[in-house]
């Protein structure tokens, strides 16, 4: 148990769906994260959210859309997805202001993401 | 090209052989991570290393931040079959970036008994 939950575990949908996928941490960290873990591909940076606000928008396809209402919650919206977009999406979180070795991230089990 | 890259890319050994996987790069971070991730579950983290050639230990896993704070090694003694999974390296603070990491394409690593 990393202290980061995410759900669902897993999600099946339709070009055409609209589903959100949803990250607490009860870690009490000002820092959330959205990955995105392909087969072929490093892990990549979707959003970055500091003290509630998205200060980093990797250019993501807007069809990925993040919330972030408070600290601990972290959301990301998702609408009209293709079958490329299946991955493992993986929220983090940490403490910004750490120092040179603050930056540690603690990861969610993730969602995997099946889009038909 | 990745700004972090990871070799070997796959690595299947039999259980007690010692294996050294390396993560390298032409840029300077200011900290270097491991992650060791299992199928079906997020990276956890394993080490953290901010000091050019650092070396720490954790049980039968050695790693190591080089001189020049680039490169990072990670190397496990007489493997089991528990170390299964993918490690991942992960450098923190490039251009001053703040608490962005950036990520390798990982080592995955099977043990077999």
């Amino acid at each position: 148990e990393t202290g980061v939950t995410q759900t669902p575990r897993h999600l099946v949908m339709g070009m055409t769906n609209k589903k959100s996928l949803k990250c607490e941490q009860h870690l009490g960290h000002n820092a959330m994260y959205w990955y995105k873990q392909s087969a072929k591909k490093p892990l990549e940076l979707m959003f970055v959210y500091n003290f509630k606000e998205q200060t980093e928008n990797n250019s993501v396809p807007s069809r990925f859309s993040p919330e972030c209402p408070n600290s601990s919650h972290l959301f990301l919206h998702l609408h009209t997805l293709q079958p490329e977009d299946s991955a493992l999406y993986l929220c983090a979180s940490s403490q910004e202001g750490g120092g040179r070795g603050g930056n540690i991230q603690y990861f969610g089990a993730g969602t995997r993401l099946s889009v038909l | 090209t990745q700004l972090l890259e990871q070799s070997p890319q796959f690595l299947s050994i039999q259980e007690g052989e010692n294996l050294t996987v390396y993560c390298n790069s032409s840029s300077v971070f200011s900290s270097l991570q491991w992650y060791r991730q299992e199928p079906g579950e997020g990276p956890v983290l394993l080490v953290t290393v901010v000091t050019g050639g650092e070396v720490k230990k954790l049980k039968r896993l050695t790693f190591q931040f080089g001189d020049a704070r680039k490169d990072s090694s990670l190397h496990i003694t007489a493997a089991q079959p528990g170390d299964t999974g993918l490690y991942l390296c992960a450098g923190g603070g490039l251009n001053n970036a703040g608490n962005m990491l950036t990520f390798g394409g990982g080592t995955r690593l099977m043990v077999k008994p």
